[in-house]
């Protein structure tokens, strides 16, 4: 089955530059989207299609892919940008959908 | 505004089967893709499957035994139904609305729009 490896964990100071990436085989064909998913809370989606932030994200969440490595930029991070994020994709069949394993982002 | 709320038991015994419904308001519920994603406790989450209005569906490959996804558009609801659950089953259990995309590289699905989610626990 397909999978998306993502670090457990990353730590930032606030106003620091946060970089969380996700590997999947199939990244260089295929779209990466990242959602943020704070405690209690449902998953918001802050980016689509690699790079596209959705409206009402702000500006300081970025993403980027390069061969099977997608990453997600949060520049400057506050500290309410402490949350779990994960990225999702799918396989090169476009048929078998994932998420990544999660990634606790810190900012303190 | 369009939300999404699901319903349904919050204690399941073990083999039997769990039903949860999630109900579109302020809006409609055609024509979209609507899918069903889960979350134990303390980990990540795990896509179970999709289905449109139309009732085709799409499941997850280690799922899709035991899965049932259903709609019903003169009530604006679509259900999920997971047979012989196990503890492994105890989730937190999110409706949620996919956005649908076709670029040169393929199909693309994503959630644009999430239910708050509801605990379920397998437990005899």
């Amino acid at each position: 089955s397909y999978e998306l490896t993502q670090p457990p964990s990353v730590s930032v100071s606030p106003g620091q530059t946060a970089r969380i990436t996700c590997s999947g085989d199939a990244l260089p064909k295929k779209y990466a989207y990242w959602y943020q998913q704070k405690s209690g809370q449902a998953p918001v989606l802050v980016i689509s299609e690699d790079n596209n932030r959705p409206s009402g994200i702000p500006e300081r969440f970025s993403g980027s892919s390069s061969g099977t490595m997608a990453t997600l930029t949060i520049s400057g991070a506050q500290v309410e940008d402490e949350a779990d994020y994960y990225c999702y994709s799918t396989d090169s069949s476009g048929n078998h959908w994932v998420f990544g394993g999660g990634t606790k982002l810190t900012v303190l | 505004q369009v939300q999404l709320q699901e319903s349904g038991p919050g204690l399941v015994r073990p083999s039997e089967t769990l039903s949860l419904t999630c109900t579109v308001s302020g809006g409609s519920i055609s024509p979209y893709y609507w899918s069903w994603i889960r979350q134990p406790a303390g980990k990540g989450l795990e896509w179970i499957g999709r289905i449109y209005t139309s009732g085709s569906t799409n499941y997850n490959p280690s799922l899709k035994s035991r899965v049932t996804m259903s709609v019903d558009t003169s009530k604006n609801q679509f259900s999920l139904k997971l047979s012989s659950v196990t503890a492994a089953d105890t989730a937190v259990y999110y409706c949620a609305r996919d956005s649908v995309h076709n670029y040169s590289s393929g199909w693309y699905w994503y959630f644009d729009l999430w239910g708050r989610g509801t605990l379920v626990t397998v437990s005899s």
